[in-house]
């Protein structure tokens, strides 16, 4: 059973960087998607970003000029960093796997999800 | 890219039908079969509950079900039970290679 965990500071002051490492068990970080996903106090799941094992990356547009995701398959962790944070980044963050479609060529769907972590700015 | 639109809420009694619409543009939903539906209980992280518009992952309940007509995606859950109580996400995959949430639905169980 793939089990997804974040970790990283609870607390990050208006400005800094926002980072976030999340830690797959269970199952390897090669050949899949990894995505960051956050949600504000009270509201909607924010799509972040995703990286792909490989290291290739995409990212939401709103939040494109600030975010970077990266892999690290040696420690089957992939992280988030968040620069120049406001008080409106106040969230979980969640990191999950996107699973592939039936021809196993496409990504389709957040299938595992970690328990989520949250960020106060 | 704009979030996709659900109702902010709706309710059903014990043992009804309920449907959850979400509505996106032909940059999305209109675009893949990657729509996906997420269930989530306060405090707790989403759940997968139907991937490529209509398929569900193992465990998941046979009165969950989903469905796409152009743009909107739909969401019916049959037989209402208390532990469906929840709030619900859609998702899809975008023409941009981006993912797109809509802004979720309070099912309230009456």
């Amino acid at each position: 059973q793939v089990q997804l965990q974040e970790s990283g500071p609870g607390l990050v002051k208006p400005s800094e960087t926002l980072s976030l490492t999340c830690t797959v068990s269970g199952g390897s970080i090669s050949t899949y998607f990894w995505s960051w996903i956050r949600q504000p106090p009270g509201k909607g799941l924010e799509w972040i970003g995703y990286v792909h094992y490989s290291g290739s990356t995409s990212y939401n547009p709103s939040l494109k000029s600030r975010v970077s995701i990266s892999v690290d398959t040696s420690k089957n962790q992939f992280s988030l960093k968040l620069s120049s944070v406001t008080a409106a980044d106040t969230a979980v963050y969640y990191c999950a796997r996107i699973g592939y479609d039936s021809s196993g060529s496409y990504p389709n769907a957040f299938d595992y999800w970690g328990q989520g972590t949250l960020v106060t700015v | 890219q704009s979030a996709l639109t659900q109702p902010a809420s709706v309710s059903g009694s014990p043992g009804q039908s309920i449907t959850i619409s979400c509505t996106g543009t032909s940059s999305d939903i209109g675009s893949y079969n990657y729509v996906s539906w997420y269930q989530q209980h306060p405090g707790k992280a989403p759940k997968l509950m139907i991937y490529d518009v209509s398929n569900r992952p193992s465990g998941v309940s046979n009165h969950f079900s989903g469905s796409k007509s152009g743009n909107t995606a739909s969401l019916t859950i049959s037989g209402l039970q208390a532990e469906d109580e929840a709030d619900y996400y859609c998702s899809s995959y975008t023409t941009i290679s981006t993912w797109v949430f809509g802004g979720g639905t309070k099912l309230t169980v009456l």
